[in-house]
């Protein structure tokens, strides 16, 4: 049963214009979500965040938007840019103190010139 | 960069024969993990550790072992490895408090023949 869902395998966009990264989850407990980058060869990059108290936070380019009712969030990249080009993985943990991930299945970024 | 390395970072073996990997941290963190990253599933723990001599099992724990003896090693000990154990193994470290992110090494790739 796969707790935290990325349904799109691979998404191609712009340089310049909007990513919009999509993840559902199904555990009503989770309270915390995180965004990692990979690049090929290359562990899990920290991204950003969202606590569960909150339904935005931004950071730079990256904004990522909690739908607690819906159990969904995204991320989006605004501008886009080639260096974007890489696999993000959406996770999810119950809390902060109890800090087992998990993972979605991950999405890969094409961001064309 | 989070200071860990993971050792070795590509092995080959056969079937049946003992294998341990290593990561090291020079943050002195307190939790320390263990994934696997296999096409179609994203990352999945594997176990991890709350403190010296404290470790507990992740969702595919079955086959493997670990041990931390010091703050700044954890080992994943696979005792027979199968084909099925092929992967890439990455360590990710975190520190206590609200809000701490995981960290991950660059990973190890294991290739069981």
């Amino acid at each position: 049963d796969q707790q935290v869902k990325q349904n799109s395998p691979s998404l191609s966009v712009q340089e310049g214009r909007i990513s919009i990264l999509n993840c559902d989850y199904t555990n009503s407990m989770f309270d915390y979500f995180l965004w990692y980058k990979k690049y090929p060869a290359e562990g899990p990059t920290f991204l950003i965040s969202i606590s569960s108290i909150k339904d935005k936070n931004e950071d730079g380019r990256f904004t990522v938007f909690l739908n607690k009712s819906a159990k969904h969030l995204s991320l989006h990249i605004v501008p886009s840019q080639p260096g974007d080009s890489a696999v993000y993985f959406c996770a999810a943990q119950v809390s902060p103190a109890n800090s087992k991930l998990t993972f979605g299945k991950g999405i890969t970024l094409s961001v064309r010139p | 960069d989070a200071g860990i390395t993971q050792s070795p970072r590509h092995k080959v073996t056969e079937t049946g024969t003992p294998v341990t990997l290593r990561c090291h941290q020079t943050e002195n963190h307190r939790y320390m993990y263990w994934y696997r990253q296999d096409p179609g599933h994203g990352l999945r723990l594997i176990h991890y550790s709350y403190g010296v001599k404290d470790t507990d099992k992740g969702e595919v724990s079955d086959g493997y072992s670990v041990s931390r003896s010091k703050t700044e090693d954890f080992l994943l000990t696979l005792e027979s490895a199968t084909s099925s154990q092929t992967s890439v193994y990455f360590c990710a470290i975190s520190g206590i408090g609200n809000n701490q992110p995981q960290h991950f090494g660059d990973g190890t790739r294991l290739s069981i023949l």
